[in-house]
């Protein structure tokens, strides 16, 4: 079935560097969100992206939406320890009224 | 805090047994979204409703049926449980129908022994 494939599964980055996750669909999107859930929380709302080709930042964050909108990027700066945290990306198919959630970039940070 | 509430915050309960977990949205968000978050399975969507009507169906068993009523509030009806629908079930909401910005509760962590 369709299905948002994510990597890495996990990240472990020295404070101060920076890193990407990414999130493949093998059939168009209609969108994709990222969210982070924090240990023990629940996923919070990061951003949306519509348009291919779309980029987006918040502060050390940039969200990128590939031309084809099959595939997407977060790129986070200088990671920080507030970075710490599971970062899921979540596809809408263009043609298929649902929400398919990537398995998730685990972030740990060391100081 | 995100404005989204839900009871219980734990449940532990038997094999076979059934479960209603219940949802308030944020005040003036329509819809309403459920998931379902296990180890093995990641985040999966179940289900969404939306102003009382159901708008989009996921991953969600047979077992399983949601509702949403007039007041907006859903409930979540698990029956005939099994050891592997042990997760954590999130209640979300938004304004609009669609999958947009999406608000999640804290979570009901569902225990079948």
């Amino acid at each position: 079935g369709q299905q948002v494939m994510q990597i890495p599964q996990y990240q472990h980055v020295q404070e101060g560097e920076d890193f990407t996750t990414y999130c493949n669909s093998s059939t168009t999107l209609s969108n994709i969100q990222w969210y982070k859930q924090r240990p023990g929380g629940h996923p919070v709302f990061l951003i949306q992206l519509v348009k291919s080709g779309e980029v987006k930042k918040q502060k050390r964050l940039t969200f990128q939406f590939g031309e084809a909108k099959k595939n997407s990027s977060l790129h986070i700066t200088a990671t920080q320890t507030t970075d710490v945290g599971t970062y899921f990306c979540a596809g809408e198919y263009l043609y298929d009224y649902k929400l398919s959630f990537g398995a998730g970039t685990t972030v740990t940070v060391r100081a | 805090d995100s404005g989204v509430t839900q009871t219980p915050k734990h449940l532990i309960t038997a094999t076979g047994q059934r479960v209603t977990l219940r949802c308030s949205p944020r005040s003036g968000d329509l819809s309403v979204y459920w998931y379902q978050q296990s180890l093995d399975q990641g985040l999966q969507f179940l289900i969404q409703y939306y102003n009382g009507e159901e708008r989009a169906k996921g991953n969600i068993l047979e077992r399983f049926s949601a509702q949403q009523f007039p007041d907006l509030h859903s409930e979540l009806n698990l029956s005939s449980l099994e050891l592997g629908d042990s997760a954590l079930y999130f209640c979300a909401s938004s304004v609009s129908g669609g999958f947009n910005e999406q608000f999640f509760g804290p979570g009901t962590r569902l225990t079948v022994l």
